[in-house]
């Protein structure tokens, strides 16, 4: 259980294009989810919170107009990276939080595979 | 604020040789700990959590760790290594009683097992 699916894996685009990633959770519902970027050999930086219904919550020095962020259901989430310039290419995760309304024992982050991102 | 301190961003070990690796944390509450393993170019994958009932926690694939509130730390070991332990692991830090149930991740410590 708890499997969450990034959609696609790999993308190569051109500059100035805009490319949108999805994020699905299969067996269960997530009212919040979450936009990672990973550059190579590093931590995770938390970009974004997304929560269903409602407008994302951005981490500091986030573009939110670069970085487009849909929570249109409890299993899907999207991410659209507007404009994509070079400088944007990165691994983006994404993960799914599993839990009720208030933090419980239970509350666990699970992640997707990623979407390796170029942009020429 | 909370934050994770990982020492030793690359640890090398033999096939069959313990596992010990290090995480310290930082949090003003009794927080909720988690250790991933990242395979290349995959996500994260959840080993094991400590949500403040063991202090032990047992995980997946032999790994444990164990949550020492004196030392502020939580560490992970496996008594075996194995080569398909080679990976990057990440420790993590969240406040069970904040209400954006955010995730602060350490810099990662990239496992390599020689045979």
């Amino acid at each position: 259980g708890a499997v969450v699916s990034q959609h696609p894996s790999r993308v190569i685009c051109k500059s100035g294009t805009s490319v949108k990633i999805e994020c699905r959770s299969l067996d269960f519902q997530a009212t919040t989810m979450f936009w990672y970027r990973q550059f190579p050999k590093q931590s995770l930086m938390l970009m974004a919170t997304s929560n269903e219904g409602s407008k994302a919550t951005y981490e500091q020095g986030v573009e939110k107009d670069k970085f487009l962020i849909n929570h249109a259901s409890l299993t899907l989430s999207t991410l659209t990276v507007t404009s994509a310039h070079p400088e944007d290419s990165s691994f983006y995760i994404c993960s799914a939080r599993l839990g009720g309304a208030k933090t419980t024992s239970t509350d666990t982050q699970y992640f997707g595979p990623g979407t390796r991102l170029t942009v020429l | 604020a909370q934050s994770v301190t990982q020492l030793g961003s690359h640890v090398s070990v033999s096939e069959g040789a313990l596992v010990l690796l290090r995480c310290n944390y930082s949090s003003s509450v009794p927080p909720y700990l988690f250790w991933y393993v990242q395979y290349p170019n995959q996500g994260l994958q959840l080993l094991l959590k400590y949500t403040s009932a063991a202090t032990l926690v047992k995980g997946i694939n032999g790994f444990e760790a164990e949550f020492k509130k004196s030392e502020t730390s939580f560490h992970l070991t496996k008594p075996s290594a194995h080569m398909s332990d080679a990976a990057e692991y990440f420790c993590a830090v969240s406040d069970p009683w904040g209400s954006n149930y955010k995730l602060t991740f350490g810099k990662g410590t990239l496992l390599t097992v020689n045979p």
